[in-house]
């Protein structure tokens, strides 16, 4: 299947500080990027889906001026968190769809543990 | 999508088959059945998906019933590295949103 990577795997911050997560499609373009966030010992949740050269949509809840994502082009999608605070500690999952094939099924990175001190 | 019901948790011993049922009776008949997992502190991985025929890959068999209301995952030779949590999604396929996960079913497969 694809492969879609992620960097960091995991980060430390203090608190107050912005951090940047980088998803990568390695060897397909995607069209599509979607970010998820999971707490422990809870399922995947939405955040937000972009595609490549506009806006990103948000989901209920998540707010778009503290995650920052810009998917800028085929292969690269960034999600920056600004002013992380410990309630903002997750693992942030990306996945990536790849555009124009007949099945365009979702690909999934290792995730990114985030945790602010 | 259509709304799926799963066990909570389940065990296995290793070696056996671990057969994990998911409830789908609100599945439309364009709608696909999809399985996914996911390992500890890793990203989802998909494991196979199937609208109305039973379906083999190297990783697991997928039976759905005739009436698609329900399905079971079945790993054959269960292992260790199998414990992971299974996530059986309904949607349709070549959808444009996002993959929807629900709780899913904790597999424990033990030695």
């Amino acid at each position: 299947g694809a492969v879609v990577s992620q960097h960091p795997s995991r980060v430390i911050c203090k608190s107050g500080t912005s951090v940047k997560i980088e998803c990568r499609s390695l060897d397909f373009q995607a069209t599509t990027m979607f970010w998820y966030r999971q707490f422990p010992k809870q399922s995947l949740m939405l955040m937000a889906t972009s595609n490549e050269g506009s806006k990103a949509t948000y989901e209920q809840g998540v707010e778009k001026d503290k995650f920052l994502i810009n998917h800028a082009s085929l292969t690269l999608s960034t999600l920056t968190v600004t002013s992380a605070h410990p309630e903002d500690s997750s693992f942030y999952i990306c996945s990536a769809r790849e555009g124009g094939g007949a099945y365009n099924e979702q690909f999934f990175g290792p995730g990114t543990r985030l945790t602010v001190l | 999508d259509a709304k799926t019901t799963q066990p909570p948790s389940m065990d296995c011993a290793e070696g056996r088959a671990a057969n994990l049922p998911c409830n789908h009776s609100t599945i439309s008949g364009n709608e696909y059945v999809y399985w996914y997992r996911q390992i500890h502190s890793q990203g989802p991985q998909y494991i196979i998906h199937g609208l109305k025929n039973n379906e083999t890959n190297e990783m697991a068999s997928l039976i759905i019933t005739e009436d698609r209301k329900s399905s079971t995952l079945i790993l054959p030779h269960a292992t260790l590295r199998d414990t992971a949590v299974y996530y059986c999604i309904v949607r349709v396929r070549n959808s444009g949103y996002a993959l929807n996960f629900g709780k899913g079913t904790s597999l424990l497969v033990t030695p």
